[in-house]
């Protein structure tokens, strides 16, 4: 009955290659986010969906793609994968209908290494 | 750039004592938020206070913000082993979804 979970949890790869992390969540929320932290900790937005619409976009290269096949699920895949994208990506949701509760919910997180 | 700076980067602390932390933002936001992260570990929640909220209380977890300060600061009472974990800070702005802006975050040890 995890809230919001994702796979893998450890991904290792080659440079080069393409690679898709996947999250989803039951909370019947409506708002799905993707951050990336980096090996000084640093927590940073690179996307998010509400109701299956791109709602924020950071400076993020076009090689990563977001995709939300439904409110519960929301799906991230790189392109091209470069040695700079090694980091912990964490899915995280919310529900930003009626009242605006703002609190978001985490995923254990994805363990990315390009090699 | 980074919206939230976060002081001590790292705080060592015995059992029992009180920690606190300090973050420092630099544009308008809705709300001000603090999360946990253990070792390895996705964040948690703790608290949310509101740009037009002054302090807030949750068990033993204090906030307070300043907006004309742009600063907010945690306290931990009475802090336990089990507190140890980073401490971040993220302020929130409302963009038709909630925009969250993380500061590097406060490496709480605490010893027994």
């Amino acid at each position: 009955d995890t809230a919001v979970s994702q796979t893998p949890k450890y991904l290792v790869t080659q440079m080069g290659n393409d690679k898709s992390i996947k999250c989803e969540q039951n909370l019947g929320h409506d708002t799905m986010y993707w951050y990336k932290q980096d090996s000084k900790k640093f927590l940073k937005i690179m996307f998010s969906y509400n109701n299956k619409e791109l709602i924020i976009n950071e400076t993020v290269p076009n090689r990563f793609s977001p995709k939300s096949p439904d409110k519960a699920h929301l799906n991230l895949h790189i392109n091209s994968l470069e040695l700079g994208d090694s980091a912990v990506y964490f899915c995280a949701s919310s529900h930003m209908g009626d009242g605006k509760k703002e609190t978001q919910y985490f995923g254990p997180g994805t363990r990315l290494l390009v090699l | 750039s980074q919206q939230g700076e976060e002081d001590p980067q790292a705080l060592s602390i015995q059992e029992g004592e009180n920690a606190t932390m300090n973050c420092s933002y630099k544009t308008s936001i809705n709300n001000l938020q603090w999360y946990r992260q253990n070792s390895g570990r996705g964040l948690v929640h703790l608290i949310l206070i509101r740009s037009n909220e002054r302090e807030k209380h949750s068990g033993r977890l204090r906030v307070t913000l300043d907006t004309s300060k742009k600063s907010s600061s945690l306290l931990i009472t009475a802090s336990r082993a089990a507190d140890t974990a980073s401490y971040f800070c993220a302020t929130g702005l409302i963009q038709g979804a909630q925009k969250l802006v993380f500061g590097q975050g406060t490496r709480l040890t605490i010893n027994p």
